[in-house]
């Protein structure tokens, strides 16, 4: 059974850059979207962008700017880097996965809250 | 603002029958499948329903979904006190190319 695992600093300073990725055990990296969502306190999810296996990738035009993601078959890994960060990027960060968006993103990593603040 | 739109919160008692409901665009909803999500309390979302319609494995058959035009519903029958939780639905987009979600809505049992 596929499980993730999102990993990285829970607190980031304001103009810093945050980190997290996303550990895949249980299956391969391989013929699936790999994905970020996020969920601001109390609020609701909102899309950061997916890879693919193959190393294409998709953002949100409203993060684009600011956001990479990248993959690492070799360790099962995939992360996250978002730059410039403010307060509004202080949130539940969440990875998951899809093979075809119709069919929804059927496995989530349990969620990293993730700070901004001096 | 969300993309979709959904009610922001909804009740019903145990037993009884609610319905949820997702508005959204000819670019998102009209022209895409709709997933659903069950977000429990401090918890990360899980995938109820997937293509309008479809149950995954293990999520009961009192959930249910449907889709018309550029509006969806998602349907929970004999509701159950641990149905309580937050319901998102979600849509690809294809003028933003994104996934959107609807802002998400509250289920009480009372």
């Amino acid at each position: 059974q596929v499980q993730l695992q999102e990993s990285g600093p829970g607190l980031v300073k304001p103009s810093e850059t945050l980190s997290l990725i996303c550990t895949v055990s249980g299956g391969s990296i391989s013929s699936y979207h790999w994905t970020w969502i996020r969920q601001p306190p109390g609020k609701g999810l909102e899309w950061i962008g997916y890879i693919y296996y193959s190393g294409s990738t998709n953002y949100n035009p409203s993060l684009k700017s600011r956001v990479t993601i990248s993959v690492d078959t070799s360790k099962n890994q995939f992360s996250l880097k978002l730059s410039s960060v403010t307060a509004a990027d202080t949130a539940v960060y969440y990875c998951a996965r899809y093979k075809n968006y119709s069919y929804g993103l059927d496995v989530w990593g349990q969620g990293t809250t993730v700070t901004v603040s001096s | 603002q969300s993309v979709l739109t959904q009610p922001p919160s909804a009740s019903g008692t145990p037993g009884q029958r609610v319905t949820i409901s997702c508005s959204g665009s000819s670019s998102n909803i009209g022209s895409n499948t709709v997933n659903w999500y069950q977000q429990l309390p401090g918890t990360a979302p899980k995938l109820l329903i997937s293509s309008n319609n479809q149950r995954p494995s293990g999520v009961p058959d009192r959930f249910s979904g449907s889709k018309s035009g550029t509006s969806a519903s998602l349907a929970i029958s004999g509701l159950q006190s641990e149905d309580e939780a937050d319901y998102y639905c979600a849509a690809w987009d294809d003028s933003l190319n994104v996934g959107v979600f609807g802002g998400g809505t509250k289920l009480t049992v009372l």
